[in-house]
């Protein structure tokens, strides 16, 4: 089984800081994981993920995550905030060989960008 | 362009009314889901389709219908027999025979049921 925790349901950094946030995953078999962002009253977007290639993997908008598989850790950084990076973040893991191609979402955090 | 559609962006109806949400993808995705989401809370899985005529409950089913008939279609029904339809609905799209497991999303149906 697989299962994702998002650790804080809110973080708050200051523009021109470094945004960090973390994500660990359980899975039994190697896990495809996910980064999604989501703006007020949208979908979400994807904004990168792993696939057993490369453990530090780039992604939009100048977020990367490095897989991390001895912490079980798939945690979201950014070298310095923007305005435009506040909204709520999503990581996700998928069984890299399931056939039924679910997703398990973690329970999102919200970042906030202070001027 | 290609995406995912859904529509209404609002919805707004009475209690006891079934009300049906629309779902439709250009991407040629064998997979479809939906989700619900509450405020504050992470994506809920309600249904989901890995291919036509054929679809799975998910965690919260209850309360709900899907129907697969088409590959770029998959309508959700929310009966009046779901407690607390008050949400905001979403449906994503994935490829995994492709090998994209990362799914797709739209831009969501936000129903009010009062």
């Amino acid at each position: 089984a697989q299962s994702v925790t998002q650790l804080g349901s809110h973080v708050s950094v200051s523009e021109g800081a470094l945004v960090l946030l973390r994500c660990n995953y359980s899975s039994s078999v190697p896990p495809y994981l996910f980064w999604y962002v989501q703006y007020p009253n949208q979908g979400l977007q994807l904004l990168l993920k792993y696939t057993s290639a490369a453990t530090l993997v780039k992604g939009i908008n100048g977020f990367e995550a490095e897989f991390k598989k001895s912490e079980t850790s798939f945690h979201l950084t950014k070298p310095s905030a923007h305005m435009s990076d506040a909204a709520e973040y999503f990581c996700a893991v998928s069984a890299l060989y399931s056939s039924a191609s679910k997703i398990i979402f973690g329970s999102g955090t919200r970042l906030s960008i202070r001027p | 362009d290609g995406g995912i559609t859904q529509s209404p962006k609002y919805l707004f109806r009475k209690e006891g009314q079934n009300v049906t949400l629309s779902c439709e993808q250009n991407l040629n995705h064998d997979a479809m889901y939906w989700y619900r989401q509450d405020p504050g809370q992470g994506l809920r899985l309600i249904y989901y389709s890995q291919i036509v005529n054929d679809f799975q409950k998910g965690d919260i089913a209850e309360g709900y219908s899907v129907s697969r008939e088409k590959k770029e279609s998959f309508p959700l029904t929310v009966t009046s027999a779901q407690k607390n339809p008050t949400a905001f609905y979403l449906c994503a799209s994935s490829n995994p025979r492709g090998g994209g497991y990362e799914q797709y999303f739209g831009p969501g149906t936000r129903l009010t049921v009062t």
